[in-house]
């Protein structure tokens, strides 16, 4: 039979408009989280990590929010250009182990 | 910095051959990792290394692969015989632990293995 391949969440947005991209985690020991973005073609590239002992940290036009209660991350990307499309990764880490856990990503598809 | 470099960046082989993956990581890194990446499974990390030690081993997939770090520079992922159901996007990447205890990874090209 015909293999389906999973499909990706996708999130499309208009050039200049910010963009939200959002990540459950299930490990309520995970202690470190990273955000990165894979470009078609390449490695992903780290974007920016937080520690659970924060709830937001920003960097150039990105922010992240973390709150630990209901296990969600997401990632917030102010004036989205169309270099921003990608596929946003999220990874956590706990206290006792350097080994990330990725999750599936999703698709930031950002129209001109 | 170079940033890790992966070779070859394309392979295309026949099913049965064997098939070898190099990764040069970032000088001064002390965890290697190999991933696998597909569609269907998405990112799956093969196999990590700390001071050139493998430390586990459990995400590769079978007998068939196998990997090796010779030395702080460099590091083989080889798969004997190679099946068409191998076929992904084979990442290396390297890290080391920084002040805050952060890791975080860098990831090379990667190599885009078909197996025919």
């Amino acid at each position: 039979g015909e293999s389906v391949g999973l499909h990706l969440p996708t999130l499309s947005v208009q050039e200049g408009d910010n963009s939200i991209i959002n990540c459950a985690y299930s490990n309520s020991a995970s202690d470190y989280f990273i955000w990165y973005k894979q470009e078609s073609g390449k490695g992903p590239q780290f974007i920016i990590d937080i520690r659970s002992n924060m709830d937001k940290r920003q960097g150039q036009r990105v922010t992240v929010l973390l709150n630990k209660t209901v296990k969600h991350l997401s990632l917030q990307i102010a004036a989205t250009q169309p270099g921003d499309s990608a596929v946003y990764f999220c990874a956590e880490r706990t206290l006792l182990s350097y080994i990330p856990t990725f999750g599936r990503g999703t698709s930031l598809i950002v129209h001109p | 910095d170079a940033g890790v470099i992966q070779s070859p960046r394309h392979e295309v082989t026949e099913m049965g051959q064997e098939v070898t993956l190099r990764c040069k990581p970032i000088s001064g890194h002390d965890y290697l990792f190999w991933y696998r990446q597909t569609m269907m499974r998405g990112l799956e990390l093969l196999i990590y290394f700390n001071n050139n030690v493998p430390i586990d081993d459990s995400g590769m997939p079978e007998d068939r692969f196998s990997a090796k770090m010779p030395n702080a520079s460099f590091s083989t992922l080889k798969i004997q015989p190679s099946e068409p159901r191998d076929s992904a996007v084979y990442f290396c990447a390297s890290s080391r632990v920084n002040r805050a205890g952060g890791n975080e990874q860098f990831f090379g090209p990667g190599t885009r293995l078909t197996v025919l």
